[in-house]
């Protein structure tokens, strides 16, 4: 089957650094994404990797490694508005997204 | 980035009716469309993928005599909820496959209550 892990909730401070990993078994892989999601509101693109490594896109940075079926993402400085869920997703080779359940971020003063 | 409109952004209706949601491609044309429903706090769930002049495609456990999907043309394709229930009562959203852009790009998403 097709499986996608992520923890449900993490809390963190502001102006600190958290990590949200991501887990996956899927069949067929074109590409990992992330995306964030506050709520009520549709998901906003955050990154994509297709290759293995570290991809750094001002305070946000997605890490890949294809051979462990392993992401995470990095959000540095964190500021109150990045409050919201964070969502995993891979692509399988018919372009579908298989989404995660999504990691619910919390950000305390 | 591309732009997808989705309309109504919200929509409050009584049991039984059918209510219509569109899906529209502003300046590109989406020969994709995904849809999704998102139960609270849960993750997005795959519906139904519509391709622009053909049938869609239903995901497992979805009933497509229920959610009439229609891709006429590539900048629009509606979704139809027939004979709405309170069970129905979900947020709603499109989205769009790009691949020059590597990403999906969706819709604002519409909110269905259901009384």
């Amino acid at each position: 089957g097709q499986n996608i892990d992520q923890p449900t909730e993490m809390t963190a401070t502001e102006g600190a650094i958290v990590q949200i990993n991501c887990t996956y078994q899927t069949s067929g892989f074109n590409g990992l994404f992330w995306y964030q999601q506050h709520a009520g509101e549709a998901p906003t693109f955050l990154s994509y990797n297709v290759l293995d490594g570290l991809e750094e896109k001002g305070r946000f940075s997605s890490f890949l490694s294809r051979s462990k079926g392993y992401s995470y993402l990095l959000l540095k400085e964190l500021q109150m508005k990045d409050s919201a869920s964070y969502l995993c997703a891979v692509e399988d080779s018919n372009y579908q997204l298989i989404w995660g359940a999504g990691t619910k971020l919390i950000i305390k003063p | 980035g591309a732009v997808v409109s989705q309309h109504p952004s919200w929509v409050i209706c009584k049991s039984g009716t059918s209510v219509k949601i569109e899906c529209r491609s502003l300046d590109f044309q989406a020969t994709t469309m995904f849809w999704y429903r998102q139960f609270p706090k849960q993750s997005l769930m795959l519906m139904a993928t519509s391709n622009e002049g053909s049938k869609a495609t239903y995901e497992q456990g979805v009933e497509k005599d229920k959610f009439l999907i229609n891709h006429a043309s590539l900048t629009l394709s509606t979704l139809t909820v027939t004979s709405a229930h309170p069970e129905d009562s979900s947020f709603y959203i499109c989205s769009s496959p790009q691949r020059e852009y590597n990403e999906q790009f969706f819709g604002p998403g519409t909110r269905l209550t259901v009384l």
